[in-house]
């Protein structure tokens, strides 16, 4: 596709339960990167894959968060024994390389109840 | 500890006249700093990348400087219309050059 694309774009699941998220990068973008979001906030840094590899998680909150992207293009970001203080947008970015522009998907809204 | 601030009140201008964003920024010294349109429901949308040796980068009706002396970002948008209203974020590339984001000003545009 012509941009970033995620899926699924809301997201309503039960505390304690486990969640995937996908993310979809424009062709040939060897950067990636995973923010979450709460409202009235900038996006907040979670991890960042350079091809397959994680070249920075550095802003994972927890071992419950962990993504992947195998074979270099598409990533998923799961959360496992979701908490209510994980509800936020969670947003995916693809880029050339490093230090150049960011493309955003609209994001995946995740409410834990 | 590292932080940035922008205006956390909404920016209310009248249309036609310039709108000006500030950025301020501590315990910082950024390769370069970003600025980043984003509408209700969407993800940020890029505008302007200005890094630390330069002083002001121009793009259609979008200026933007960067002062390192006084830590400051200053972003324009001249000849201002409705369609401008939105939230604007600026984006600094840290030692690792991952970005740390600001919380944004809302501006509206009044017609």
């Amino acid at each position: 596709g012509a941009g970033v694309s995620q899926t699924p774009s809301n997201k309503v699941t039960e505390k304690g339960k486990y969640v995937e998220l996908r993310c979809d990068p424009i062709s040939g973008h060897t950067a990636l990167y995973w923010y979450r979001q709460s409202l009235g906030q900038g996006p907040e840094f979670l991890i960042y894959f350079q091809g397959t590899g994680a070249a920075d998680d550095s802003g994972l909150p927890n071992d419950r968060f962990f993504a992947v992207r195998p074979e270099g293009s598409v990533s998923t970001l799961k959360i496992q024994r979701t908490e209510r203080g994980d509800s936020a947008v969670y947003l995916c970015a693809s880029a050339r390389g490093e230090n150049t522009e960011a493309f955003f998907g609209q994001g995946t809204r995740l409410t834990v109840v | 500890s590292q932080k940035i601030e922008q205006n956390s009140e909404a920016l209310n201008i009248q249309e036609g006249k310039t709108a000006t964003l500030t950025c301020n920024y501590t315990n910082y010294s950024p390769a370069y700093l970003q600025w980043y349109r984003q509408d209700p429901g969407r993800g940020p949308v890029f505008l302007l990348l200005i890094r630390e040796n330069e002083k002001e980068k121009r793009k259609e009706r979008l200026k933007v400087t960067f002062d390192t002396t006084l830590k400051q970002s200053l972003f324009h948008i001249t000849a201002s219309q409705p369609a401008d209203s939105a939230t604007y974020l600026c984006a600094l590339a840290d030692s690792n050059y991952q970005l740390i984001w600001g919380a944004g000003t809302k501006l509206i545009i009044k017609p």
